[in-house]
């Protein structure tokens, strides 16, 4: 599987857009960027996935670089519950991911 | 549409007890899969399942057992609960091609003491 890499935390003003960085530079050719959310106590929760083209859907935004090694989600207005932890996946199947350390949002009033 | 559903939400073993969490998906996924997710960190893969018959170790198997008899049920087996698998334990499922979602039930906390 690909490594990935985000910063382990961010901030973001309440009704601004969050954009939240992952590196995977060594993705390959048949892997897909997903991105979920966890909040507290809640088990993790689909937000978006991609191949090579940029995918929109109600919750988020992922952008992903032309050479795919990077990719953003983005939260077009956040709301104080997106305050999460945010984990970019890079796999082809999805049944025995594996979740790194991800990104702790705080969306802040 | 039941999804992912687990059983028990909440459970308190003493050392050496065992025990068994079930976990059972109605979407007809092949992929099932157990998770622990100790206090303020990530999640962590015990199990996984890519079929009935079928199972595998994750990153921290140890402690453990599995089964998959059927599509529907993948229980998690604690032979001698040790207090260090005090943790909130996840189980997932999902389809097994590629660019698909995997879906979570609400966790079962164990406490063992």
């Amino acid at each position: 599987d690909a490594k990935t890499t985000q910063p382990p935390s961010m901030d973001c003003a309440e009704g601004r857009a969050a954009n939240l960085p992952c590196n995977h530079s060594t993705i390959s050719g048949n892997e897909y960027v997903y991105w979920y959310r966890q909040i507290h106590p809640q088990g993790p929760q689909y937000i978006i996935h991609g191949l090579k083209n940029n995918e929109t859907n109600e919750m988020a935004s992922l952008i992903i670089t032309e050479d795919r090694k990077s990719s953003t989600l983005i939260l077009p207005h956040a709301t104080l519950r997106d305050t999460a932890v945010y984990y970019c996946i890079v796999r082809v199947e999805v049944g025995d991911m594996r979740f790194g350390a991800g990104t702790r949002l705080t969306v802040k009033p | 549409n039941a999804g992912v559903t687990q059983t028990p939400k909440f459970q308190v073993l003493k050392t050496g007890q065992s025990m068994t969490l079930q976990c059972a998906q109605d979407m007809n996924h092949e992929y099932m899969s157990w998770y622990r997710q100790d206090p303020g960190m990530g999640l962590r893969l015990i199990h996984y399942s890519v079929g009935a018959g079928i199972t595998d170790q994750g990153e921290v198997p140890n402690g453990y057992n599995v089964s998959r008899s059927t599509t529907e049920d993948f229980p998690l087996r604690l032979l001698s609960a040790a207090p260090s698998q005090t943790s909130v334990y996840f189980c997932a499922s999902s389809f097994s091609t590629a660019g698909n979602t995997i879906y979570f039930g609400e966790g079962s906390w164990l406490t063992v003491v």
